[in-house]
Protein backbone atom coordinates (compact mmCIF):
# COMPACT_ATOMS: atom_id res chain seq x y z
CA UNK A 1 0.00 0.00 0.00
CA UNK A 2 0.96 3.78 -0.67
CA UNK A 3 1.84 5.26 2.70
CA UNK A 4 3.74 9.05 3.14
CA UNK A 5 5.71 9.33 6.24
CA UNK A 6 6.69 12.94 8.03
CA UNK A 7 8.80 13.97 10.72
CA UNK A 8 9.35 15.00 13.45
CA UNK A 9 5.95 15.60 14.54
CA UNK A 10 6.72 18.78 16.72
CA UNK A 11 10.21 20.54 16.93
CA UNK A 12 11.03 23.62 19.13
CA UNK A 13 14.32 25.54 17.58
CA UNK A 14 15.78 28.60 18.59
CA UNK A 15 16.16 31.54 16.22
CA UNK A 16 19.65 31.08 13.99
CA UNK A 17 19.49 27.04 14.44
CA UNK A 18 19.32 24.97 10.96
CA UNK A 19 16.61 22.58 10.43
CA UNK A 20 15.78 19.46 8.53
CA UNK A 21 12.33 17.62 7.63
CA UNK A 22 12.30 14.81 5.88
CA UNK A 23 9.41 13.74 4.61
CA UNK A 24 9.13 9.41 2.48
CA UNK A 25 6.89 8.13 0.42
CA UNK A 26 6.45 4.09 0.11
CA UNK A 27 4.56 1.79 -2.34
CA UNK A 28 4.95 4.11 -5.55
CA UNK A 29 7.47 5.10 -7.95
CA UNK A 30 7.88 9.10 -9.86
CA UNK A 31 5.44 10.88 -7.67
CA UNK A 32 5.14 14.74 -7.47
CA UNK A 33 6.07 15.90 -4.26
CA UNK A 34 5.22 19.09 -2.64
CA UNK A 35 5.76 21.28 0.46
CA UNK A 36 3.28 23.40 2.15
CA UNK A 37 3.12 25.78 5.57
CA UNK A 38 -0.37 26.60 7.73
CA UNK A 39 0.89 29.65 9.66
CA UNK A 40 -1.31 30.96 12.19
CA UNK A 41 -4.93 31.89 11.31
CA UNK A 42 -3.67 31.24 7.42
CA UNK A 43 -4.45 28.61 5.06
CA UNK A 44 -2.04 26.17 3.96
CA UNK A 45 0.49 27.97 1.36
CA UNK A 46 2.42 25.74 -1.25
CA UNK A 47 6.42 26.19 -0.23
CA UNK A 48 7.67 23.43 -3.04
CA UNK A 49 7.20 21.20 -5.49
CA UNK A 50 9.30 18.59 -7.07
CA UNK A 51 8.28 16.41 -10.15
CA UNK A 52 11.17 14.38 -10.09
CA UNK A 53 14.90 13.60 -8.38
CA UNK A 54 16.84 16.69 -8.31
CA UNK A 55 14.02 19.10 -9.44
CA UNK A 56 12.50 21.65 -7.11
CA UNK A 57 10.55 24.22 -7.85
CA UNK A 58 10.01 27.18 -5.34
CA UNK A 59 6.74 29.00 -4.86
CA UNK A 60 7.39 31.92 -2.35
CA UNK A 61 10.85 33.19 -1.56
CA UNK A 62 12.00 32.84 1.85
CA UNK A 63 14.55 31.41 4.41
CA UNK A 64 13.96 28.04 3.53
CA UNK A 65 15.08 25.29 0.68
CA UNK A 66 14.15 21.80 -0.44
CA UNK A 67 16.34 19.00 -1.99
CA UNK A 68 14.80 15.69 -3.29
CA UNK A 69 18.16 13.34 -2.95
CA UNK A 70 15.92 10.09 -3.61
CA UNK A 71 13.05 9.67 -5.99
CA UNK A 72 10.43 9.02 -3.06
CA UNK A 73 12.56 11.05 -0.20
CA UNK A 74 11.78 15.17 0.19
CA UNK A 75 13.71 17.66 2.35
CA UNK A 76 12.90 20.94 3.96
CA UNK A 77 15.62 22.93 5.32
CA UNK A 78 17.32 25.87 6.67
CA UNK A 79 20.58 27.51 7.15
CA UNK A 80 19.22 29.64 9.96
CA UNK A 81 16.08 29.71 11.35
CA UNK A 82 13.84 32.77 11.70
CA UNK A 83 10.60 33.33 14.50
CA UNK A 84 8.56 33.74 10.89
CA UNK A 85 9.56 30.50 9.78
CA UNK A 86 7.25 28.49 12.67
CA UNK A 87 3.93 26.88 11.61
CA UNK A 88 2.43 23.67 10.66
CA UNK A 89 4.38 22.07 7.74
CA UNK A 90 3.01 19.26 5.35
CA UNK A 91 4.42 16.92 2.69
CA UNK A 92 2.15 15.71 -0.10
CA UNK A 93 2.48 13.30 -3.10
CA UNK A 94 0.42 12.95 -5.94
CA UNK A 95 0.49 9.66 -7.80
CA UNK A 96 0.89 9.92 -11.34
CA UNK A 97 -2.79 9.67 -12.98
CA UNK A 98 -4.61 10.73 -10.19
CA UNK A 99 -5.43 14.27 -9.70
CA UNK A 100 -5.80 14.76 -5.54
CA UNK A 101 -2.99 15.43 -3.07
CA UNK A 102 -2.37 12.84 0.12
CA UNK A 103 -0.76 14.76 2.96
CA UNK A 104 1.36 13.65 6.00
CA UNK A 105 0.69 14.03 9.45
CA UNK A 106 2.38 17.32 9.10
CA UNK A 107 5.45 18.86 11.86
CA UNK A 108 4.81 21.79 13.79
CA UNK A 109 7.60 24.04 14.31
CA UNK A 110 8.27 26.60 16.86
CA UNK A 111 10.69 29.24 16.68
CA UNK A 112 11.75 30.45 19.63
CA UNK B 1 -3.15 37.94 -4.67
CA UNK B 2 -5.27 34.75 -3.01
CA UNK B 3 -6.24 33.18 -6.02
CA UNK B 4 -8.89 30.81 -3.74
CA UNK B 5 -10.99 32.60 -1.01
CA UNK B 6 -13.07 30.95 1.80
CA UNK B 7 -14.61 34.01 2.88
CA UNK B 8 -16.35 32.46 6.45
CA UNK B 9 -13.36 31.41 8.92
CA UNK B 10 -16.09 29.76 10.75
CA UNK B 11 -19.54 27.97 10.56
CA UNK B 12 -21.54 26.31 13.57
CA UNK B 13 -24.85 24.00 12.84
CA UNK B 14 -26.74 22.37 14.57
CA UNK B 15 -26.58 18.52 14.35
CA UNK B 16 -28.94 16.99 11.71
CA UNK B 17 -28.82 20.14 9.62
CA UNK B 18 -26.96 20.74 6.13
CA UNK B 19 -23.85 22.34 6.40
CA UNK B 20 -22.79 25.02 3.40
CA UNK B 21 -19.14 25.86 3.33
CA UNK B 22 -18.23 28.42 0.48
CA UNK B 23 -15.38 29.05 -2.03
CA UNK B 24 -14.53 31.38 -4.35
CA UNK B 25 -11.86 31.67 -6.86
CA UNK B 26 -10.38 34.05 -9.56
CA UNK B 27 -8.49 32.18 -11.80
CA UNK B 28 -10.51 30.71 -14.71
CA UNK B 29 -7.92 28.44 -15.85
CA UNK B 30 -8.41 26.19 -12.67
CA UNK B 31 -10.37 23.12 -13.77
CA UNK B 32 -9.96 20.94 -10.94
CA UNK B 33 -11.24 21.34 -7.60
CA UNK B 34 -11.01 19.80 -4.19
CA UNK B 35 -12.39 19.61 -0.66
CA UNK B 36 -10.23 18.58 2.51
CA UNK B 37 -11.51 18.10 6.16
CA UNK B 38 -8.55 18.82 8.91
CA UNK B 39 -8.46 18.33 12.51
CA UNK B 40 -5.73 20.07 14.89
CA UNK B 41 -2.26 18.71 14.34
CA UNK B 42 -2.78 16.51 11.56
CA UNK B 43 -2.65 16.42 7.91
CA UNK B 44 -5.70 17.36 5.72
CA UNK B 45 -7.33 14.33 4.45
CA UNK B 46 -9.63 14.41 0.86
CA UNK B 47 -13.43 14.90 0.80
CA UNK B 48 -14.40 15.22 -2.35
CA UNK B 49 -13.43 16.33 -5.40
CA UNK B 50 -15.51 17.93 -8.90
CA UNK B 51 -13.81 18.71 -12.80
CA UNK B 52 -14.75 21.76 -14.34
CA UNK B 53 -17.01 19.47 -16.73
CA UNK B 54 -19.15 18.64 -13.76
CA UNK B 55 -21.79 20.96 -11.94
CA UNK B 56 -21.99 18.37 -9.22
CA UNK B 57 -20.56 15.30 -7.54
CA UNK B 58 -21.84 13.30 -4.77
CA UNK B 59 -20.47 11.25 -2.08
CA UNK B 60 -22.42 9.89 0.73
CA UNK B 61 -23.56 12.53 2.64
CA UNK B 62 -21.15 14.88 0.98
CA UNK B 63 -22.20 16.52 -2.16
CA UNK B 64 -20.01 19.70 -4.27
CA UNK B 65 -21.41 22.11 -6.44
CA UNK B 66 -19.69 24.55 -9.17
CA UNK B 67 -20.74 27.01 -10.64
CA UNK B 68 -18.23 27.88 -13.12
CA UNK B 69 -19.36 31.01 -14.36
CA UNK B 70 -19.73 32.66 -10.66
CA UNK B 71 -16.19 31.13 -9.93
CA UNK B 72 -17.83 29.44 -6.92
CA UNK B 73 -18.29 26.38 -5.53
CA UNK B 74 -19.42 24.74 -2.11
CA UNK B 75 -19.48 21.63 -0.31
CA UNK B 76 -23.12 20.53 1.36
CA UNK B 77 -22.96 18.05 4.27
CA UNK B 78 -26.13 16.55 4.75
CA UNK B 79 -26.63 15.94 7.75
CA UNK B 80 -24.51 17.42 9.48
CA UNK B 81 -23.01 15.07 12.64
CA UNK B 82 -20.70 15.99 15.41
CA UNK B 83 -17.96 14.31 13.79
CA UNK B 84 -17.76 16.87 10.88
CA UNK B 85 -16.14 19.21 13.50
CA UNK B 86 -12.98 19.90 11.61
CA UNK B 87 -11.60 22.93 9.17
CA UNK B 88 -12.50 22.65 5.83
CA UNK B 89 -10.54 23.63 2.93
CA UNK B 90 -11.00 23.98 -0.61
CA UNK B 91 -8.13 24.08 -3.21
CA UNK B 92 -8.13 24.81 -7.02
CA UNK B 93 -5.58 23.52 -9.66
CA UNK B 94 -4.85 23.78 -12.94
CA UNK B 95 -4.10 20.07 -14.12
CA UNK B 96 -2.46 21.24 -17.52
CA UNK B 97 0.44 22.09 -15.61
CA UNK B 98 2.14 20.40 -12.54
CA UNK B 99 -0.77 20.23 -10.37
CA UNK B 100 -0.19 22.38 -7.87
CA UNK B 101 -2.94 23.26 -5.62
CA UNK B 102 -3.58 26.33 -4.10
CA UNK B 103 -5.79 26.53 -0.44
CA UNK B 104 -8.01 28.50 0.54
CA UNK B 105 -7.84 29.77 3.77
CA UNK B 106 -10.30 27.52 5.63
CA UNK B 107 -13.55 27.28 7.32
CA UNK B 108 -13.83 25.76 10.65
CA UNK B 109 -17.14 24.33 11.69
CA UNK B 110 -19.04 23.44 14.52
CA UNK B 111 -21.56 20.84 14.45
CA UNK B 112 -23.75 21.49 17.87
CA UNK B 113 -25.10 18.20 19.16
Amino acid sequence: SQTIHQWPATLVQPVGSPLSLECTVEGTSNPNLYWYRQAAGRGLQLLFYSVGIGQISSEVPQNLSASRPQDRQFILSSKKLLLSDSGFYLCAWRPRGNYGYTFGSGTRLTVV
Amino acid sequence: DQQVKQNSPSLSVQEGRISILNCDYTNSMFDYFLWYKKYPAEGPTFLISISSIKDKNEDGRFTVFLNKSAKHLSLHIVPSQPGDSAVYFCAASDTSGTYKYIFGTGTRLKVLA
